[in-house]
């Protein structure tokens, strides 16, 4: 059964500082692997998907990254805003079923 | 276009009583999920449909749950005999196709409350 685990639970950073937040996995077997922002009492919001033939995917200030063989996948914020502050969660998708499995997510905050 | 909608946003139910939580995917989407998320459990998958195949129900947590997707557009999700630990925010996601490593789209939720 996949696990899915985020480091750290929660981070508070000064606006402008650039970041990092950690997703690790533990079967490999997965289609992809998506980031997405929650804000509070809100829905998913999907920000970033890498195939498990890629190594990274950007956006505008995001980047994320995955290694499959070692069951990690990065999300790295550059500049950061207030307006960055919410949940962010990592999801993979298992080639076994089209499911996603959650991480329990990090609380980012970005103070002004 | 339109984004994957839910209703009711909130339902607060007693104890005992069934429930109904409908989800309208986006229009052209052949997969439809359903996925819990409450508190001290994440977020865990329900069930999703895929076209005309049989649903994979093994995320549903027991024979209270049940979901069904009408024409291969519209869903509902039903609970029966609600329970306390039901009280979550239950919500839909759509894609074009599952299992095809498509992008997964969420709706904003219904939460539910069982009193």
């Amino acid at each position: 059964k996949q696990e899915v685990t985020q480091i750290p639970a929660a981070l508070s950073v000064p606006e402008g500082e650039n970041l990092v937040l950690n997703c690790s996995f533990t079967d490999s077997a997965i289609y992809n692997l998506q980031w997405f922002r929650q804000d509070p009492g809100k829905g998913l919001t999907s920000l970033l998907l890498i195939q498990s033939s890629q190594r990274e995917q950007t956006s505008g200030r995001l980047n994320a990254s995955l290694d499959k063989s070692s069951g990690r996948s990065t999300l790295y914020i550059a500049a950061s805003q207030p307006g960055d502050s919410a949940t962010y969660l990592c999801a993979t998708e298992e080639t076994s079923g089209s499911r996603l499995t959650f991480g329990e997510g990090t609380q980012l905050t970005v103070n002004p | 276009g339109a984004g994957v909608s839910q209703s009711p946003s909130n339902k607060v139910t007693e104890k005992g009583k069934d429930v109904e939580l409908r989800c309208d995917p986006i229009s052209g989407h052949t997969a439809l999920y359903w996925y819990r998320q409450s508190l001290g459990q994440g977020l865990e998958f329900l069930i999703y449909f895929q076209g005309n195949s049989a649903p994979d129900k093994s995320g549903l947590p027991s024979d209270r749950f049940s979901a069904e997707r009408t024409g291969g557009s519209v869903s509902t999700l039903t609970i029966q005999r609600t329970q306390q630990e039901d009280s979550a925010v239950y919500l839909c996601a759509s894609s074009l196709v599952a299992g095809k490593s498509y992008e997964q789209y969420f709706g904003p939720g219904t939460r539910l409350t069982v009193t």
